[in-house]
C-alpha cells in the first residue's frame, strides 16, 4: 500500500508546453512537499505546503487538504525543467515521512 | 559551508563489512533525516534527530542500521554486516526546526548523498 501516489510516472513535453504532475495521499498530512531531482542525483526542495497555492517563478504547487491531493504545474517548460519530481508527505502523526515514486519530466526543445 | 554536506561521496565495500556515513547539516539546523534510495525506487525514510529528543527510528529497516547525532549537529549513519541489498544512496536532510503542533512542516535542505555499493 502506497501512502503517496504520483502520475505520470513519466512525462515527455515540448519546450514551452505547460505540464501539470498530480500527487494523491491517503493518511492525514501536516504538510505535503515538492522535491526535484536531477540527472546527477541532488535533491532540492520546490514546496511545502499546507494548504491553498504557492508560486515560484514558473513553478505552481496547489493542495486540496479535503481531497487529499496536490498539483506541480510547470508554465512555460524549458529543457532544464527536465528532473524526476517527488511528491512527500510528512504525516500528522510521528515523524514519517512518506514519498512518491517520482515523475520522470523530460522537456525536448 | 553554506549547504548540506555528506561523505564519503562513493564507497564500495565488501559484503559482511561495517560502514560508516556522515552527515553535516546546515549550521543551526536543529532538524536532521536520513533517507534511502534504492536503484530504481523511490525515497525512503530512515531516521529522525530532533535537537537533543530521541531519535525516531520508526524507518530504519534492520538492526544492522543505527545513527547517532552528536552534539546536535554532525551525525553518522552505520550499517554493520552490510548485504548487497544495502546498496543505494543515502541521503541527508537538515531543517531549521519542526513544524507546528509536531509537524514535520519545514523545507528540508538535502545533501549531494553517499553512493553506497556493496560488493
Amino acid at each position: 500500500k502506497n501512502e503517496v501516489e504520483q502520475s505520470p510516472q513519466n512525462l515527455t513535453a515540448q519546450e514551452g508546453e505547460f505540464i501539470t504532475i498530480n500527487c494523491s495521499y491517503s493518511v492525514g498530512i501536516s504538510a505535503l512537499h515538492w522535491l526535484q531531482q536531477h540527472p546527477g542525483g541532488g535533491i532540492v526542495s520546490l514546496f511545502m505546503l499546507s494548504s491553498g497555492k504557492k508560486k515560484h517563478g514558473r513553478l505552481i504547487a496547489t493542495i486540496n487538504i479535503q481531497e487529499k491531493h496536490s498539483s506541480l504545474h510547470i508554465t512555460a517548460s524549458h529543457p532544464r525543467d527536465s528532473a524526476v519530481y517527488i511528491c512527500a508527505i510528512s504525516a500528522n502523526t510521528g515523524n514519517q515521512f512518506y514519498f512518491g515514486t517520482g515523475t520522470s519530466l523530460t522537456v525536448i526543445p | 559551508g553554506a549547504g548540506v554536506s555528506q561523505s564519503p561521496s562513493n564507497k564500495v565495500t565488501e559484503k559482511g563489512k561495517d560502514v560508516e556515513l556522515r552527515c553535516d547539516p546546515i549550521s543551526g539546523h536543529t532538524a536532521l533525516y536520513w533517507y534511502r534510495q534504492s536503484l530504481g525506487q523511490g525515497l525512503e525514510f530512515l531516521i529522525y534527530f530532533q535537537g537533543n529528543s530521541a531519535p525516531d527510528k520508526s524507518g530504519l529497516p534492520s538492526d544492522r542500521f543505527s545513527a547517532e547525532r552528536t552534539g546536535g549537529s554532525v551525525s553518522t549513519l552505520t550499517i554493520q554486516r552490510t548485504q548487497q541489498e544495502d546498496s543505494a544512496v543515502y541521503l541527508c536532510a537538515s531543517s531549521k526546526r519542526p513544524g507546528l503542533a509536531g509537524g514535520r512542516g519545514e523545507t528540508q535542505y538535502f545533501g549531494p548523498g553517499t553512493r553506497l555499493l556493496v560488493l
